[in-house]
């Protein structure tokens, strides 16, 4: 079982209101990514970090941002949300590939995001 | 051209059957490879790495073919708890970047 666990599960707001999805595990997994998914739709990566202080934006343009200041946490933040940012993000982590891992992506459950 | 391409489906088949997808990959250079599963409105989770050797678990064999740069996973007998979108992802050779497929949608019916 992964423990990367993401909060909140579900959340609806209203427009311009700042949001910040938490995401936490405690594998001790240097790298984290951050994706967004839209129902039936295939995965886009919008953030990564391979480190504290280490964040990179990803394939896809978002207009949220991250910050990696433990090893543990990696929370995503939207300044001023909007009826665009409506989706799922998931989060994940992997340790590097090496001796011994291959370095497979762990899961948290996904937060579910409604801007009205 | 992208970078992982999966053949989206869906693929729908009668409960018992063996089924097949192929996944390609165009970096040559790709280290590691993964079969994950994620069922509607769930998280992806990992189903099975792919090794070079091909590697089974129960129902299920991932086979990796270098030569022609893809991956496949077989599925026999096959459930109905079965029925769910099926990623290829593709880990490159500095393990710095993780590509997913888009996913291939498997119904199983009774």
């Amino acid at each position: 079982e992964a423990d990367i666990y993401q909060t909140p599960r579900y959340l609806v707001i209203g427009t311009g209101k700042k949001i910040t999805l938490e995401c936490s595990q405690t594998m001790g997994h240097d790298k984290m990514y951050w994706y967004q998914q839209d129902p039936g739709m295939e995965l886009h990566l919008i953030h990564y970090s391979y480190g504290v202080n280490s964040t990179e934006k990803g394939d896809l343009s978002s207009e949220s941002t991250v910050s990696r200041i433990r090893t543990e946490h990696f929370p995503l933040t939207l300044e001023s949300a909007r009826p665009s940012h409506t989706s799922q993000y998931l989060c994940a982590s992997s340790e590097s590939p090496g001796q011994g891992f291959v370095g497979e992506l762990f899961f948290g459950e996904g937060s579910r995001l409604t801007v009205l | 051209r992208k970078e992982v391409e999966q053949d989206p489906g869906p693929f729908n088949v009668p409960e018992g059957a063996t089924v097949a997808f192929n996944c390609t990959y165009s970096n040559s250079a790709s280290q590691s490879f993964f079969w994950y599963r994620q069922d509607c409105r769930k998280e992806p989770k990992l189903l099975m790495s792919v090794y070079s050797s091909g590697n089974e678990d129960g129902r299920f064999t991932a086979q990796l073919n270098r030569a022609s740069q893809y991956i496949s996973l077989l599925i026999r007998d096959s459930k109905l708890s079965d029925s769910a979108t099926y990623l290829c992802v593709v880990r490159d050779s500095s393990a710095s970047k993780i590509i997913f497929g888009s996913g291939t949608r498997l119904s199983i019916r009774p």
